[in-house]
């Protein structure tokens, strides 16, 4: 059984359309995230939610918006998309409402191109 | 400069050699750390914490260096399973934490 689960894995799309990304967790924890990573590498955060609500929304741009219908569940809409918005996007949880165990279990990512 | 910085590699060792890794973290109130391992188009998982004292995971010992400021990675006897970029990650914050990952470490473990 998978933990965190993602989907698509892969989806290529041209600028300006509209995309969404669904993640979804079985483990039964409180927090879950969306982090970008880059051609670069780098991991970063964008945003956070404890059940249901907004606790880390880091500087994005608001044509990303997450949305969290439920605690095991938080998906990531993406308007008018971008050829900077290529990276892989992973989805994450972790128990309770703080990481200080530094426990984050990731989803496989997302990989998005933009043409 | 930037909050959690690695050499990003890539090194290339042979099997059954010893590789260190270091990484610098610019937030001195940051309290915990830890390393990630990715493999090559996977997802990040957590390899271990560090503890001020340090500590040992099998081959896998890491060191925090809170005067200077630096977390390390020792593998000791490398595997080639061990291929991977390693994440050096760091808990920041009070009330909202958050974990700030490095670039990472690019290690070949080559026959």
């Amino acid at each position: 059984d998978t933990a965190v689960s993602q989907t698509p894995k892969y989806l290529v799309t041209q600028m300006g359309n509209d995309k969404s990304i669904k993640c979804e967790q079985n483990l039964g924890h409180d927090t879950m995230y969306w982090y970008k990573q880059d051609s670069k590498k780098f991991l970063k955060i964008m945003f956070s939610y404890n059940n249901k609500e907004l606790i880390i929304n880091e500087t994005v741009p608001n044509r990303f918006s997450p949305k969290s219908p439920d605690k095991a569940h938080l998906n990531l809409h993406i308007n008018s998309l971008e050829l900077g918005d290529s990276a892989v996007y992973f989805c994450a949880s972790s128990p309770g409402t703080s990481v200080v165990t530094g426990e984050l279990f990731f989803g496989e990512g997302s990989r998005l191109t933009v043409l | 400069r930037k909050e959690v910085e690695q050499d990003p590699g890539p090194f290339n060792v042979p099997e059954g050699a010893t590789v260190a890794f270091n990484c610098t973290y610019s937030n001195s109130a940051s309290q915990s750390f830890f390393w990630y391992r990715q493999d090559c188009r996977k997802e990040p998982k957590l390899l271990m914490s560090v503890y001020s004292s340090g500590n040992e995971d099998g081959r896998f010992t890491a060191q925090l260096n809170r005067a200077s400021q630096y977390i390390s990675l020792l593998i000791r006897d490398s595997k080639l399973s061990d291929s991977a970029t390693y994440l050096c990650v760091v808990l920041t914050g009070a009330g909202s934490y958050q974990l700030t990952f490095g670039k990472g470490t690019k290690l070949s473990v080559i026959p």
